[in-house]
């Protein structure tokens, strides 16, 4: 079975700077897709930024990217120029390649972005 | 384009009560998810439908939790009888070929029981 783990419980960064949440994953497939997901106080859940295991090069989504390094099954999310909007939980997910798969979401995040 | 849409947003009810949660897809969407969300559990898949039709139903907690899909633009997610500890929010979400896509969410419904 697949896990996930976000070793943060909560992050705090200033507005216009730059944080970087963590995630690391465990499996044993080699193919897979690898999510970003932000869930604002408003409960809904946005997909931030998805990568594919297969793909060496890391995914960016304007201020949004990612650092995924697969032979230590770590994927991070890093945030430029923070905005007060980017308050939010953010969870990582992992999802298999395969034909019955399922999507498997860290513990979370929880981050704030202060003036 | 409309985004999934689960109603009722909140659900409040005495246990002992019949829920029943709606959700429907995003047109075109090919699969369904049911999510349950709790401080404890985090997000947890409760069951998933490609085609109508039920794929995983392993993560359902207990014979009182019943999902149905009787067409592609509709499924119901019931709770007979319900309990306090299923108090949480409940996340319908659906994409297209689901290997390939994303998985898209709904507003949740946030249920409490009394």
């Amino acid at each position: 079975a697949q896990t996930v783990t976000q070793s943060q419980p909560e992050m705090s960064v200033q507005e216009a700077e730059t944080v970087t949440l963590s995630c690391t994953y465990d499996t044993s497939e080699s193919n897979y897709y690898l999510f970003w997901y932000k869930q604002p106080p408003s409960r809904q859940m946005i997909l931030v930024i998805r990568q594919e295991a297969y793909k060496q090069q890391n995914a960016t989504e304007n201020r949004f990217s990612v650092n995924f390094q697969k032979a230590a099954k770590s994927f991070s999310l890093k945030i430029s120029d923070s905005q007060l909007g980017d308050t939010a939980m953010y969870f990582c997910a992992f999802m298999s390649a395969g034909t019955a798969s399922k999507l498997t979401f860290g513990t979370g995040t929880r981050l704030q972005v202060t003036l | 384009d409309a985004g999934v849409i689960q109603s009722p947003r909140h659900e409040v009810t005495e246990m002992g009560q019949e829920v029943t949660l709606r959700c429907k897809p995003i047109s075109g969407h090919d699969y369904l998810f049911w999510y349950r969300q709790t401080m404890m559990r985090g997000l947890e898949l409760l069951i998933y439908f490609n085609n109508n039709v039920p794929i995983d139903d392993s993560g359902m907690p207990e014979d009182r939790f019943s999902a149905k899909m009787p067409n592609a633009s509709f499924s119901t997610l019931k709770i007979q009888p319900s309990e306090p500890r299923d108090s949480a929010v409940y996340f319908c979400a659906s994409s297209f070929r689901q290997t390939n896509q994303p998985q898209h969410f709904g507003d949740g419904t946030r249920l409490s029981i009394l």
